[in-house]
């Protein structure tokens, strides 16, 4: 079974700190994704990642930056926590994304961060 | 743009009978469509797929119907049991990502 592990399920800041939000994969995945969850508004998608230090702005990356050292992990960090960063904070990845091949992608279980 | 669109954000159904989930979307060149489901504090899982080569797909009570030419495609649960009810999110891969809808809260009543 594909596992995503993110590093903690919940975690309270305090406003202007530096945010790390750790996610490791155990499938050799070429795609991880940094999503966040609010109500009414989905899934949105904050940055990803195709391979090893390449990475891409997804919908909402303002605020944020990632990192990928390894293959098996991606980090998503906040430069300077705010209240609006308030939000459950999803970790994924998959085998492929791009057509012709396509493969789901495996979620973590989420980390529920609070910026006080 | 919202390319992919949940546009009932919670459906309440009685035990026993079919719950049926829709999602439309904008893009003709998406031609693959996944569903999810997220129970609270817990990540979303995969629930079912359909290629854009079909218009059915099937997995136990879980049915996906894709209307291509409406861009709409929808999930059907039969029969619908209380253990369903959570939050279900329909996404197309673009590229190297994936887009999700807004989803759809599902409560299923005993």
């Amino acid at each position: 079974d594909v596992k995503v592990t993110q590093s903690s399920r919940y975690l309270v800041k305090r406003t202007g700190e530096k945010v790390f939000l750790e996610c490791v994969q155990d499938m050799d995945h070429e795609n991880m994704f940094w999503y966040r969850q609010d109500p009414g508004l989905g899934l949105r998608l904050i940055y990803f990642s195709y391979d090893v230090k390449m990475k891409e702005k997804g919908d909402i990356p303002e605020g944020y930056s990632v990192s990928r050292e390894k293959k098996e992990r991606f980090s998503l960090i906040l430069e300077s926590a705010s209240t609006n960063q308030t939000s459950m904070y999803l970790c994924a990845s998959s085998l492929y994304a791009r057509a012709p091949i396509h493969t789901e992608a495996f979620f973590g279980q989420g980390t529920r961060l609070t910026v006080v | 743009d919202q390319q992919v669109k949940q546009n009932s954000p919670s459906l309440s159904v009685q035990e026993g009978r079919i719950s049926i989930l829709n999602c439309d979307y904008t893009n003709s060149m998406f031609d693959y469509f996944l569903w999810y489901k997220k129970y609270p504090a817990e990540g979303p899982t995969f629930l079912i797929s359909i290629s854009s080569i079909k218009d059915k797909n099937e997995d136990g009570r879980f049915t996906v119907f894709l209307n291509k030419s409406a861009k709409h495609l929808s999930l059907h649960i039969v029969p619908s049991q209380p253990g369903d009810s959570a939050v279900y999110f329909c996404a197309a891969p673009a590229g190297d990502k994936y887009i999700f809808g807004t989803g759809t809260r599902l409560k299923v009543l005993a």
